[in-house]
């Protein structure tokens, strides 16, 4: 079954410091989302993406965050100037047709801030 | 509270017991979503039910929806020990479809050999 991709499992980066999580959509889905989960916390969107373009973004996403597309397969969330705060899971997910169809989640980059 | 709030918000049965878990939310909504987060990885998809809709099974789950008490509740029945995880609700509220899940604080299943 397709399944969704995320690299690395676990990213290890200095407070200030810029990193770029990645994940691989199942192929077919046009929906792309990133969401993230502080340990012990219910999960929280990020951000939407649809058609080449942001659709939605919460009040987390800020200037710090950024996502891209840059080819046909690979979804990509851009942090900047990290914090402490930062430190979470992100996940992301795609579907085949928004939020009224089931959302296909990878399993997470685990992101610490030192 | 906040949108989507699931009780209780953990919960231990012996296996082949029934589990029920609950979750409330706010907001008029398109549909309502179950999802299983087993430790350390990330959510599973387990069913969608619509607005419209106010019962629905799949396989040993049950889902109901009550769109006037805003309320839904996930019935696993016969569990087994492969079904100890968390447990959360997601709504649909967008107006277009495309947009964001809001998910519960979620239930953590123990299921006891």
């Amino acid at each position: 079954e397709p399944e969704v991709t995320q690299t690395p499992s676990h990213q290890v980066t200095q407070m200030g410091q810029e990193v770029i999580l990645r994940c691989v959509p199942i192929s077919n889905h046009l929906y792309f989302y990133w969401y993230r989960q502080i340990l012990g916390q219910k999960v929280e969107f990020l951000v939407s993406f649809y058609n080449n373009e942001i659709s939605e973004k919460s009040e987390i996403f800020d200037d710090q965050f950024s996502v891209e597309r840059p080819d046909g397969s690979n979804f990509t969330l851009k942090i900047r100037s990290t914090k402490l705060e930062d430190s979470a899971m992100y996940f992301c997910a795609s579907s085949e047709a928004g939020a009224r169809q089931p959302q296909h989640f990878g399993d997470g980059t685990r992101l610490s801030i030192l | 509270s906040q949108q989507g709030e699931e009780d209780p918000q953990a919960l231990s049965i012996q296996e082949g017991e029934n589990a029920t878990m609950n979750c409330s939310y706010k907001t008029s909504i398109n549909n309502l979503q179950w999802y299983r987060q087993n430790s350390g990885r990330g959510l599973v998809h387990l069913i969608l039910i619509r607005s419209n809709e106010r019962e629905k099974h799949s396989g040993r789950l049950r889902v109901t929806l009550d769109t006037s008490k805003k309320s839904s509740s996930l019935l696993i029945t016969a569990s087994r020990a492969a079904d100890t995880a968390s447990y959360f609700c997601a709504t649909d509220e967008s107006d277009f479809g495309n947009e964001k899940l809001t998910f519960g604080t979620g239930t953590r299943l123990t299921i006891i050999p």
